[in-house]
């Protein structure tokens, strides 16, 4: 079984601080990589995807990946309370399909 | 209605019930996608149909059973569920066209099933 990991969290960071959330895979094959916010008793969003090594950047969130390393990840900056919320790290590749990590408690602290 | 959509949002039903999910997709997608979620447990992949063709099931107990009628309908059917299998349910939907972006998944807001 491919495995997709992440710290649980909770991450605390000050309001307008960059949050920095990491998440690492088993799977060398693994092709796309998406990250999706869900805030409590709600269903995820998706928020950010990346296919190649590097960083895409998309308003106040960048996602990086390295394959060689097997690691994504994804910065916050400009923290805002409203960023609240545990965020998922979801991988895709042929054969495997989905499969997402169990998600790090992010709290912005006002 | 855009989006995903699922019904009923809130679901109790007693273990020698049957009982059916519902989720519709207005996207255009050819992919649909259930979904289990338990407290402190990751997302947990349980069916694909992509084009209406069930292309995966991860080990689903017989007691779900999904149906695909077509692209935008799915429908997951409960019967002599445990109290284990209370959880939220989630349906996805994707493009699914080939290009790696296409693998994109879009949620519904979920079914929150109790079985008591």
């Amino acid at each position: 079984q491919k495995e997709v990991e992440q710290n649980s969290g909770p991450l605390s960071v000050p309001e307008g601080a960059i949050a920095s959330l990491n998440c690492t895979y088993s799977d060398r094959g693994s092709q796309s990589f998406f990250w999706y916010r869900q805030y409590s008793g709600k269903s995820p969003e998706l928020i950010m995807s990346i296919y190649s090594n590097g960083d895409k950047e998309d308003g106040r969130f960048t996602a990086q990946l390295n394959k060689a390393s097997q690691y994504v990840s994804l910065l916050i900056r400009d923290s805002q309370p409203s960023d609240s919320a545990t965020y998922l790290c979801a991988v895709w590749s042929y054969g495997q399909n989905f499969v997402f990590g169990p998600g790090t408690r992010l709290s912005v602290l006002p | 209605e855009t989006g995903v959509t699922q019904t009923p949002r809130h679901l109790v039903m007693g273990m020698t019930n049957k009982k059916s999910l519902k989720c519709e997709q207005h996207l255009g997608h050819n992919a649909m996608y259930w979904y289990k979620q338990s407290a402190k447990k990751p997302l947990e992949l349980m069916f694909v149909y992509n084009f209406k063709e069930q292309t995966e099931n991860n080990s689903v107990p017989s007691r779900f059973s999904p149906e695909c009628p077509n692209s935008s309908h799915l429908f997951l059917h409960l019967h002599t569920l445990q109290p284990e299998d209370s959880a939220l349910y989630l349906c996805a939907s994707s493009q699914d066209s080939g290009r790696l972006s296409s693998y994109e998944q879009y949620f519904g807001p979920g079914t929150r099933l109790t079985v008591t």
